[in-house]
């Protein structure tokens, strides 16, 4: 299965831009990106996902470069509920299993 | 209700002892699956299922065994309990096509 890599930890101030980068190197023409977060003590919640055109939805935006190796989870402004683990993800098109790497944790200072 | 309800939602138990956890869904999705989550760490995938008569090994399974007793219902059950099996479990639910996941809250189990 093709494997993601995210930075551990990063940091934003409330109210500004956070941009979370994922390489996804192997993947392939047929696998989806996806993202989701966890919250403290919850489980993992789905925040967008796309294949080859950028999204946008109520929670974020995803960017996703020309080639497919590399994509970037926007979110607009941080607030302080923002603050969780994000979890780059790939899927095949057909919605098979899907397998977490370790995630960036996120942290909003206010 | 809960989109994916996970009972128990916390369990301590004893080394040894058979123990079962239980998932229940009401997406009317055929897709479920079981993950284990050590602290500090993602999530990993123990068993997956497409239907009811589909049950498919994850990247973990040794010591585990699941039960899809219908479509809404998939249980998660440790025969004989050790102590590197304390850990935070979900359950998952999905779409056949490439749809969004939803996960349960989690229950975190502790086998002393």
């Amino acid at each position: 299965d093709a494997k993601t890599t995210q930075p551990n930890s990063m940091e934003s101030n409330e109210e500004e831009p956070v941009h979370l980068p994922c390489n996804h190197s192997t993947i392939s023409g047929t696998d989806y990106i996806h993202w989701y977060r966890q919250l403290p003590s919850q489980g993992p919640e789905y925040v967008i996902h796309g294949l080859t055109s950028n999204v946008n939805n109520r929670m974020a935006s995803l960017a996703i470069a020309e080639d497919r190796k590399s994509s970037t989870l926007i979110l607009h402004r941080a607030t302080l509920r923002d603050a969780a683990v994000y979890y780059c993800i790939l899927r095949e098109h057909t919605g098979n299993q899907f397998y977490f790497g370790t995630g960036t944790s996120l942290t909003v200072i206010p | 209700d809960a989109d994916v309800t996970q009972t128990p939602r916390n369990r301590i138990t004893k080394t040894g002892k058979r123990i079962m956890l239980e998932c229940s869904q009401t997406k009317g999705h055929d897709r479920m699956y079981w993950y284990r989550q050590d602290p500090g760490l993602g999530l990993r995938l123990i068993y997956y299922s497409f239907d009811v008569k589909d049950i498919n090994k994850g990247e973990i399974s040794d010591g585990y065994s699941v039960s899809r007793q219908a479509q809404a219902k998939f249980s998660l059950s440790l025969e004989s309990a050790i102590p590197n099996q304390t850990a935070l479990y979900f359950c998952a639910t999905s779409g056949q096509r490439n749809t969004e996941a939803f996960f349960g809250q989690g229950t975190r189990l502790t086998v002393v």
